[in-house]
C-alpha cells in the first residue's frame, strides 16, 4: 500500500458527461501528480500541483482540468467526455525537492473510467 | 526531449532462469532512470531508480539495473525468475525534477 488513495475505484458514464476524480496523497507530500494510463497512448504525464500551485503540465486536454485544496488533495475534472477518454487514471505524490533533484513518485491504485 | 524505449513489447521466461528486459533513453541531460512494475489491476510500484549516483542499481525482489551513458541504456536484470514476477515493467525517465516519460511496457510472462 502505498498511502495514496483514489476514489471512486471505477467509473461508468456516457458521452458528453463530466466527473471528478479525487485523490489523497501520503501524509506530507506536497506534490500531486495526475497520469493518464490508455491502450493506445501508454501511460502519460498529465498535470502536477504543489502546495495547491500547478507546477508542471503535460498532454492534458482542455476538457479536463485539475486542482489541489489547502488539505492538499486533489481532483481530477474530465468534461465533455469521449469514447477515447476510457482509461485507468493514477494519481501519484510525492515530497517536493529541488528542482534537480528527483522525489519518489507514489502512485494511487487508479481510477477506470469507462465512457460508454 | 527525453524519451524512452523498451525494445521488447513482451518477454517469456521459464521459472528459475535469468530476465533481461531492455531499455534505452534520450536524453539532454543527466537523467534519472527508473522501474515501475504494474501488476494485474493494481498501481506502480517502484522497483530501483538511478539518479547519478552507482551506476548499478539495486531494487527490490532481487532486481537490478547498470546505467550505460555510452550505449544509453538502462537494463533491468534479475538472475532467477519468480512465477509472481509476471507483470508488465515500464522503464521510466525524469530530466527536470519530476516529470516522468514512461516507456511503452515490456510485460513479463514466467513459464512453470
Amino acid at each position: 500500500d502505498s498511502g495514496v488513495t483514489q476514489t471512486p475505484k471505477h467509473l461508468i458514464t456516457a458521452t458528453g458527461q463530466r466527473v471528478t476524480l479525487r485523490c489523497s496523497p501520503r501524509s506530507g507530500d506536497l506534490s500531486v501528480y495526475w497520469y493518464q494510463q490508455s491502450l493506445d497512448q501508454g501511460l502519460q504525464f498529465l498535470i502536477q500541483y504543489y502546495n495547491g500551485e500547478e507546477r508542471a503540465k503535460g498532454n492534458i486536454l482542455e476538457r479536463f482540468s485539475a486542482q489541489q485544496f489547502p488539505d492538499l488533495h486533489s481532483e481530477l475534472n474530465l468534461s465533455s467526455l469521449e469514447l477515447g477518454d476510457s482509461a485507468l487514471y493514477f494519481c501519484a505524490s510525492s515530497v517536493e525537492g529541488p528542482a534537480s533533484s528527483y522525489n519518489e513518485q507514489f502512485f494511487g491504485p487508479g481510477t477506470r473510467l469507462t465512457v460508454l | 526531449a527525453q524519451s524512452v524505449t523498451q525494445l521488447d513489447s513482451h518477454v517469456s521466461v521459464s521459472e528459475g532462469t535469468p530476465v533481461l528486459l531492455r531499455c534505452n533513453y534520450s536524453s539532454s541531460y543527466s537523467p534519472s532512470l527508473f522501474w515501475y512494475v504494474q501488476h494485474p489491476n493494481k498501481g506502480l510500484q517502484l522497483l530501483l531508480k538511478y539518479t547519478s549516483a552507482a551506476t548499478l542499481v539495486k531494487g527490490i525482489n532481487g532486481f537490478e539495473a547498470e546505467f550505460k551513458k555510452s550505449e544509453t541504456s538502462f537494463h533491468l536484470t534479475k538472475p532467477s525468475a519468480h512465477m509472481s514476477d509476471a507483470a508488465e515493467y515500464f522503464c521510466v525517465v525524469s530530466e527536470y525534477g519530476n516529470k516522468l516519460v514512461f516507456g511503452a511496457g515490456t510485460i513479463l510472462r514466467v513459464k512453470s
